[in-house]
């Protein structure tokens, strides 16, 4: 029930642009999207709930292509604070599976001044 | 968004020992799991504590290795039981509201057995 993320590692300057992607096998109900530095919690950047959906949050954003069970996940314009390992967690239909996500290997995303 | 205490937030265990982990929420929630993250890797869902009735394990986690236990709506207890070397993982803790999307976690408990 793993989604797959790609890809594993990106290595940026400051200012440039990144994309990772979720892919699922399974229908899926929600895309959820973390980030997590080292020795701390995940924190919750996004959720995406319908097919097609694209949300934003500074210059973060995501789209749900709920036909190909897929998510990506655009940085624009990368800050040093965006250094950190992303993770999708998918959640899967509804019913007793609610609630639980299941996550990604993740992304370590290191961005250099 | 609420706020989750994990106690202890590190601790180094003996072989054939048990570690308790306590998770407490700032506020009532509808569900709440526990993850296990070892170095570098995912999160790994190990069980969805459910409030007055036994956990629901994922494939490949027994209640008899992960006892948990959710008296309520705002704690609960994961159990690492007969500790081994490759028990050694940060557990973490996560809970979602009814009707709210966000699932936020804990600071997680760092466990090395030796």
């Amino acid at each position: 029930q793993q989604p797959v993320q790609s890809p594993q590692a990106v290595i940026l300057r400051e200012g440039e642009d990144a994309v990772i992607n979720c892919s699922s096998s399974k229908a899926l109900y929600s895309v959820h999207w973390y980030r997590q530095k080292h020795g701390e919690a995940p924190v919750f950047l996004m959720i995406l709930l319908k097919g097609g959906e694209q949300k934003g949050h500074d210059k973060i954003s995501a789209s749900f292509n709920e036909k190909k069970q897929q998510s990506s996940l655009y940085l624009t314009a990368s800050q040093l604070s965006y250094s950190g390992t992303y993770f999708c967690g998918t959640e899967i239909g509804r019913g007793s599976t609610l609630g639980r996500l299941y996550f990604g290997r993740g992304t370590q995303l290191t961005v250099w001044p | 968004s609420a706020v989750i205490s994990q106690k202890p937030s590190r601790d180094i265990c003996q072989r054939g020992t048990s570690l308790t982990i306590q998770c407490q929420v700032d506020s009532q929630v509808t569900m709440m799991f526990w993850y296990r993250q070892q170095p570098g890797q995912s999160l790994t869902l190990i069980a969805t504590a459910n409030q007055g009735s036994e956990a629901t394990y994922e494939s490949g986690f027994v209640i008899d290795k992960f006892p948990i236990s959710r008296p309520n709506l705002t704690f609960s207890t994961l159990t690492v039981s007969n500790l081994s070397p490759e028990d050694s993982s940060i557990y973490l803790c996560s809970a979602r509201r009814q009707g709210e999307t966000e699932a936020f976690f804990g600071q997680g408990t760092r466990l090395t057995v030796v």
